[in-house]
């Protein structure tokens, strides 16, 4: 596609229960991120996907949350057992990959977000 | 620890004048500098980056410069314009590792008409 996307745009779900969050990217990029943000405040990092593995996943917040990516493109990031201090908007972003040189690889690009409520 | 700093969670200024938006940073092993704009409900869109070892960057109306010493940057906007009211992130990134990227708290600009 032509950017990156993310299913669902918005989610209302009760505390308690388990939901999945899509993210498809843009096609060729190897690299995937997940961040978090919550009402009035910035960017919060999650983990990020260097093609299917996740070297880093020290910026899931319990481990309530699971990421996953497969053939390195879609990935899904689960939340299990939400509460409601999970809601928020959750965004996917992708770039090209890694590396030294050409700093374009890291420019990452945003989809829309998934806007989440817990009740 | 805040990494990334914007101060200023909101600027206002008059259409036709210039915006500046501030960013400062402690992470000395930054090496790559971004800067986000995001209008409500939707992603953060690329705008424009520096690298370390440039001082300034320019697209169009929009300038970033970068004073290593002082671990700042900024976001000069010339003339500014109705649409580009919207929150902008500053970001960092550090070459080693995997280039994760940190990211400002945001400045929320507001451009009257």
């Amino acid at each position: 596609g032509a950017g990156v996307s993310q299913s669902p745009s918005n989610k209302v779900t009760e505390k308690g229960k388990d939901v999945e969050l899509r993210c498809d990217p843009i096609s060729g990029h190897t690299a995937l991120y997940w961040y978090r943000q919550r009402l009035g405040q910035g960017l919060e990092f999650l983990i990020y996907f260097q093609g299917n593995s996740a070297p880093d996943k020290s910026g899931l917040p319990s481990d309530r949350f699971s990421a996953e990516r497969t053939g390195e493109s879609v990935s899904t990031l689960t939340i299990q057992r939400t509460q409601q201090e999970d809601s928020a908007v959750y965004l996917c972003a992708s770039s090209l990959g890694f590396g030294t040189s050409g700093l374009l690889l890291r420019t990452q690009y945003f989809g829309p977000g998934t806007r989440l409520l817990v009740l | 620890d805040q990494q990334v700093k914007q101060n200023s969670p909101s600027l206002s200024v008059q259409e036709g004048r210039i915006s500046i938006l501030n960013c400062d940073y402690t992470n000395s092993m930054f090496d790559y500098f971004l800067w986000y704009k995001k209008y409500p409900a939707e992603g953060p869109t690329f705008l424009i980056s520096i690298s370390s070892i440039k001082d300034k960057n320019e697209d169009g109306r929009f300038t970033v410069f970068l004073n290593k010493s002082a671990k700042h940057l900024s976001l000069h906007i010339v003339p500014s314009q109705p649409g580009d009211s919207a929150v902008y992130f500053c970001a960092a990134s550090d070459l080693g590792g995997y280039q994760k990227v940190t990211f400002g708290t945001g400045t929320k600009l507001q451009v009257i008409p």
